[in-house]
């Protein structure tokens, strides 16, 4: 079925960088824009970034602006978030989700299972 | 705090019917189509609404959606033990050039 799976979270302390990729399979990447949702512990969903199908269009969530860049690479069927500068407010799990409806941005229909970032000393 | 606001908490008897506000405003809701998500703790969060009151295939027709004005609603009936869990809506909001989410409810099914 449909699949995307998230990799690269860990621990990391304040001030430095992670990676996180997701692997789609499944389905025609390319066809897709794809967004980055995370949730802190006990707290509710997030709205990170997003991008067109063809890379040509983003979008960041103030509080991840300037720190953080999505990219895809579609040959390989991956979307990736490079994460800068991070916080303890970062702590949480990312979640790789694929937007079904080109023109209503906040229809996400395919969710990964999230990988965790936490942000501590 | 969340740009879209819904009670914290809801809670119903299995079989009752139950409804989840999501209010907002005119970069927002008023002007956006609206889609509601169901998130079990520990598991992807599921779509169940999209354009304010379409249900994607397989959702059954006891979750429906209205939008009226800046706010809107989640009504979910024939309420089951399986149906506890968060309840989150989203929304483009056209001033701030993001995606934004309400808090999340946690419904109880008693």
């Amino acid at each position: 079925q449909v699949q995307l799976v998230e990799s690269g979270g860990g621990l990391v302390k304040p001030g430095g960088s992670l990676r996180l990729s997701c692997a789609a399979s499944r389905f025609t990447f390319s066809d897709y824009y794809m967004s980055w949702i995370r949730q802190a512990p006990g707290k509710g969903l997030e709205w990170v970034s997003y991008i067109s199908s063809r890379g040509s269009t983003i979008y960041y969530a103030d509080s991840v602006k300037g720190r953080v860049t999505i990219s895809r690479d579609n040959a390989k069927n991956s979307l990736y978030l490079q994460m800068n500068s991070l916080r303890a407010e970062d702590t949480a799990v990312y979640y790789c989700v694929r937007m079904w409806r080109l023109h209503d941005p906040a229809v996400f229909d395919i969710w990964g299972q999230g990988t965790m970032v936490t942000v501590s000393s | 705090q969340s740009v879209l606001t819904q009670p914290p908490s809801v809670s119903a008897a299995p079989g009752q019917k139950v409804t989840i506000s999501c209010s907002g405003s005119s970069s927002n809701i008023g002007n956006n189509y609206v889609s509601w998500y169901r998130h079990l703790p520990g598991t992807a969060p599921k779509l169940l609404i999209y354009e304010n009151n379409k249900r994607p295939s397989g959702i059954p027709d006891r979750f429906s959606g209205s939008k009226s004005g800046t706010s809107a609603t989640l009504g979910i009936t024939g309420l089951q033990t399986g149906d506890e869990a968060d309840y989150y809506c989203g929304t483009w909001d056209s001033s701030l050039s993001a995606v934004v989410f309400g808090g999340g409810t946690k419904l109880t099914v008693l």
